[in-house]
């Protein structure tokens, strides 16, 4: 599975969008970019997934760039329950699909 | 629908008893993951299960872990012989098209 980068941390005033970026420069045509978020040690909860055309849903919107080196979770309204851990991760859509968690983005919203 | 069940939610073990952590699978899902968390530390995978096979347990530790999914009933991770070191978050996810959603955890704490 390809590797992604986030940045470590953000910070995101209450009411305001929320817009995290992950790189996977070294994705595969068949990977897929899954996004999940860990709140304060819960279980990992499911956000969104796409291939290369934008998602939406009622969580959040993925935003996939044309040559899907990199993309983009949108939080349209960031609320203090939104404080969380979000992970990008690509990988193959199939069952044999471990995900490998990386550092993932801290996100803070602040009110 | 429910989501995925784990009990127990918190397990006290002293060192050398048995850890026996369970996991009940979205209704109709038949693939079933287990991830550990150590504390301070990222999600690590540990193991994939189809009814009655293990497909994957390139995470798990090679002594005293086991993981089965029987045909009825829950997926079982076993920790024999439990060690200070055991004493982490486990996540079980289940999953029917690729997309796997986890459960709430079992914190298991070793004396």
């Amino acid at each position: 599975d390809a590797k992604t980068t986030q940045p470590t941390s953000m910070d995101c005033a209450e009411g305001r969008a929320a817009n995290l970026p992950c790189n996977h420069s070294t994705i595969s045509g068949n990977e897929y970019v899954y996004w999940y978020r860990q709140i304060h040690s819960q279980g990992p909860q499911y956000i969104i997934h796409g291939l290369k055309n934008n998602e939406t849903n009622e969580m959040a919107s993925l935003i996939i760039t044309e040559d899907r080196k990199s993309s983009t979770l949108i939080l349209p309204h960031a609320t203090l329950r939104d404080t969380a851990v979000y992970y990008c991760i690509v990988r193959v859509l199939n069952q044999g699909g471990k995900l490998i968690f990386g550092q993932g983005t801290e996100l803070s919203v602040k009110p | 629908n429910a989501g995925v069940m784990q009990n127990p939610r918190h397990l006290v073990r002293r060192r050398g008893q048995e850890a026996r952590l369970r996991c009940s699978p979205m209704k109709g899902h038949s693939h079933v993951y287990w991830y550990r968390q150590l504390p301070e530390e990222g999600l690590k995978f540990m193991v994939y299960l189809q009814k009655e096979n293990i497909i994957d347990e390139s995470g798990m530790p090679k002594e005293r872990f086991s993981a089965e999914f029987p045909k009825e009933g829950p997926s079982i991770l076993r920790i024999q012989q439990v060690v200070r070191g055991d004493s982490a978050a486990y996540f079980c996810a289940s999953s029917y098209d690729g997309t796997q959603y986890f459960g709430p955890g079992t914190r298991l704490l070793v004396l």
